[in-house]
């Protein structure tokens, strides 16, 4: 069983509708999240962390659930721009590891 | 937030010959530098863990003599690919690790896109 997993997609939506992502976690002593952007032969850039008590940042929320070990991200109101690679990562306090999801694939459409 | 440079974006080399990329904190020390590997259409994998002053920590699976790192700086690691085969063309990313409070963050270089003909 992977680390980190994500469904891969693709999500293909309407412009204006609203999705969910989720992302799960095996190691328990998981400690940091964030949701990375990723744009066709770019490089990922942090979209948000995540936090316990779930955070809001215009358009995205994203929250997490340390005990079903799983975190979301909500787009409302979509936009033709949000269509990337939204990758899930979690990292561990006692090493430098962090670890990706495979990413989940967004397709926007007017 | 931190920027961080990778030299050269892209690289075109025959099978056999050596490749240096660069990657540069250029607004910040990083005591940790990571780098790693994605493939078409799959997600970032981690090659290994460049800790200045010390040997990279490589992952499971990576050769780490075939892929020789050095953080002789705070602010630069490089990676080699040593004798370059077409199976090692990939797009290569380093990001740094910034310590900021409550979270830790890592911000990306922009990628260098070997091709290994």
């Amino acid at each position: 069983r992977k680390e980190v997993e994500q469904d891969p997609g693709p999500f293909n939506v309407p412009e204006g509708a609203t999705v969910a992502f989720n992302c799960t976690y095996s190691n328990s002593a998981s400690q940091s999240f964030f949701w990375y952007r990723q744009d066709c032969r770019k490089e990922p850039k942090l979209l948000m962390s995540v936090y316990s008590s779930g955070n809001e940042d215009g358009r995205f929320t994203a929250q997490l659930n340390r005990a079903s070990q799983y975190i979301s991200l909500l787009i409302r109101d979509s936009k033709l721009s949000d269509s990337a690679t939204y990758l899930c990562v979690v990292t561990y306090s006692s090493a430098s590891k962090i670890i990706f999801g495979s990413g989940t694939r967004l397709s926007i459409r007017p | 937030g931190a920027v961080v440079s990778q030299h050269p974006s892209w690289v075109i080399c025959k099978s056999g010959t050596s490749v240096k990329i660069e990657c540069r904190s250029l607004d910040f020390q990083a005591t940790t530098m990571f780098w790693y590997r994605q493939f078409p259409k799959q997600s970032l994998m981690l090659m290994a863990t460049s800790n200045e002053g010390s040997k990279a920590t490589y992952e499971q699976g990576v050769e780490k003599d075939k892929f020789l790192i050095n953080h002789a700086s705070l602010t630069l690691s490089t990676l080699t690919v040593t004798s370059a085969h077409p199976e090692d063309s990939s797009f290569y990313i380093c990001s740094a690790r910034v310590n900021s409070g409550r979270v830790n963050e890592q911000f990306f270089g922009p990628g260098t896109r070997l091709t290994v003909l």
